[in-house]
């Protein structure tokens, strides 16, 4: 049972298209982070959403965390090459730390 | 910014040699790190939470003898896969939690592509 379900998996898009994915759940996470993963790195921290409601913008991302703190999504508006990634999005549920993560969005911008 | 790093980058051994890579918090303490398995494509699985000065927590399916977990000090955790087989080939990563702030995110080291032939 995949307790943090995001979609879509994969994303092929040509550049200046947006395109969000989701993240959904029924449990309810005190914060939920966005990560962004490039071939043969760790992942790199775009966003920590915490409160319910809340919406933060980084350049031409967009992030939401829902009102219930169960689901959150990621817009991208113009997308560019330079945002071709694994995008991931992982949930904290007040245990001890750890996180759990979604499946994963493997986004491809195409020039 | 909090930084993790992580050693070695790139591992490639012989079946049956035992590999050991570590996860240091350069500026910042970390009571708890975490250790990861990540397949190409996919998401990153927990598979054991490194508690300092106690024994590891193992996810379900994770075999404790096969991955060894040592949290010595405050800012090193180090997982040794032991008598590793191709199977065990994989990219490992860690991450770290400041210990003194709360609501903190976790930080990821660079991981570590360990290929066993």
């Amino acid at each position: 049972t995949q307790l943090l379900e995001q979609s879509p998996q994969f994303l092929s898009i040509q550049e200046g298209e947006n395109l969000t994915v989701y993240c959904n759940s029924s449990s309810v996470f005190s914060s939920l982070q966005w990560y962004r993963q490039e071939p043969g790195e760790g992942p790199v921290l775009l966003v920590t959403v915490v409160t319910g409601g809340e919406v933060k913008k980084l350049k031409r991302l967009t992030f939401q965390f829902g009102d219930a703190r169960k689901d959150s999504s990621l817009h991208i508006t113009a997308a560019q090459p330079g945002d071709t990634g694994l995008y991931l999005c992982a949930g904290d549920r007040n245990q001890g730390g750890k996180l759990i993560f979604g499946q994963g969005t493997e986004l491809s911008v195409k020039p | 910014g909090a930084v993790v790093s992580q050693h070695p980058s790139w591992v490639i051994c012989k079946s049956g040699t035992s590999v050991k890579i570590e996860c240091r918090s350069l500026d910042f303490q970390a009571t708890t790190m975490f250790w990861y398995r990540q397949f190409p494509k996919q998401s990153l699985m927990l598979m054991a939470t490194s508690n300092e000065g106690s024994k590891a927590t193992y996810e379900q399916g994770v075999e404790k003898d096969k991955f060894l977990i040592n949290h010595a000090s405050l800012t090193l955790s180090t997982l040794t896969v032991t008598s590793a087989h191709p199977e065990d080939s994989s990219f490992y990563i860690c991450s770290a939690r400041d210990r003194t702030v709360s609501n903190q995110p976790q930080h990821f080291g660079d991981g570590t592509r360990l290929s066993i032939l």
